[in-house]
């Protein structure tokens, strides 16, 4: 089975950085996926990491730490276009249950 | 190519009616799958096909019937569904596990409405 914890909502303000957090708990580990989602739109692929550290990807990168079963998401030079649900997943097939990032002017 | 396309994209029916949902890649893609999404919720997973075959079945419900005609196709029969079954029906590709990084494409949805 799989258990992942994010927080439900963020606010953050146009050109600040946010950190959104995920913890999981996983029966069959194969990396972590971050997934952003506009509003009626789609999900779409923003990351992945399956070795601890930093993967870094233009004005967004990822952590994780397989040992604390933690992850996170850095958006950096918010815009307003990056207001959208996060998905963390931390295996391909299922997702927790989002974030809601709202960019604020 | 790196669409997924799904058709249609609306569709409004009844209870009793029998539709389908159709999605199409190409992108080479081995592994398929479908999702269920409501309103302010993640999408939750329904079926998964790997090399045209079934791989899991999230004990969904009978009234929905998925098929792989190949490997660039997957289609979603419906028949006899309810209201509560109203949704954003959402289709994803990726490369099959072990392979790449399998990050899920999705494709825009069908939005179904059951009346």
């Amino acid at each position: 089975g799989q258990n992942i914890d994010q927080p439900t909502e963020m606010t953050a303000t146009e050109g600040a950085i946010v950190q959104i957090n995920c913890t999981y708990q996983t029966s069959g580990f194969n990396g972590l996926f971050w997934y952003q989602q506009h509003a009626g739109e789609a999900p779409t692929f923003l990351s992945y990491n399956v070795l601890d550290g930093l993967e870094e990807k233009g004005r967004f990168s990822s952590f994780l730490s397989r040992s604390k079963g933690y992850s996170y998401l850095l958006l950096k030079e918010l815009q307003m276009k990056d207001s959208a649900s996060y998905l963390c997943s931390a295996r391909q097939l299922t997702f927790g249950s989002g974030t809601q990032l709202t960019v604020l002017p | 190519d790196t669409e997924v396309t799904q058709t249609p994209k609306h569709l409004v029916m009844g209870m009793t009616n029998k539709k389908s949902l159709k999605c199409e890649q190409h992108m080479g893609h081995r592994a398929m799958y479908w999702y269920k999404q409501k309103a302010k919720k993640p999408p939750e997973l329904m079926f998964v096909y790997s090399y045209e075959k079934l791989s899991i079945n999230e004990s969904v419900p009978s009234r929905f019937s998925p098929e792989c005609p190949n490997s660039s196709l997957l289609n979603l029969h419906l028949h006899a569904l309810q209201p509560e079954d109203s949704a954003l029906y959402l289709c994803a590709s990726s490369h099959p596990q072990g392979a790449n990084t399998g990050e899920l494409f999705f494709g825009e949805g069908s939005r179904l409405t059951v009346l």
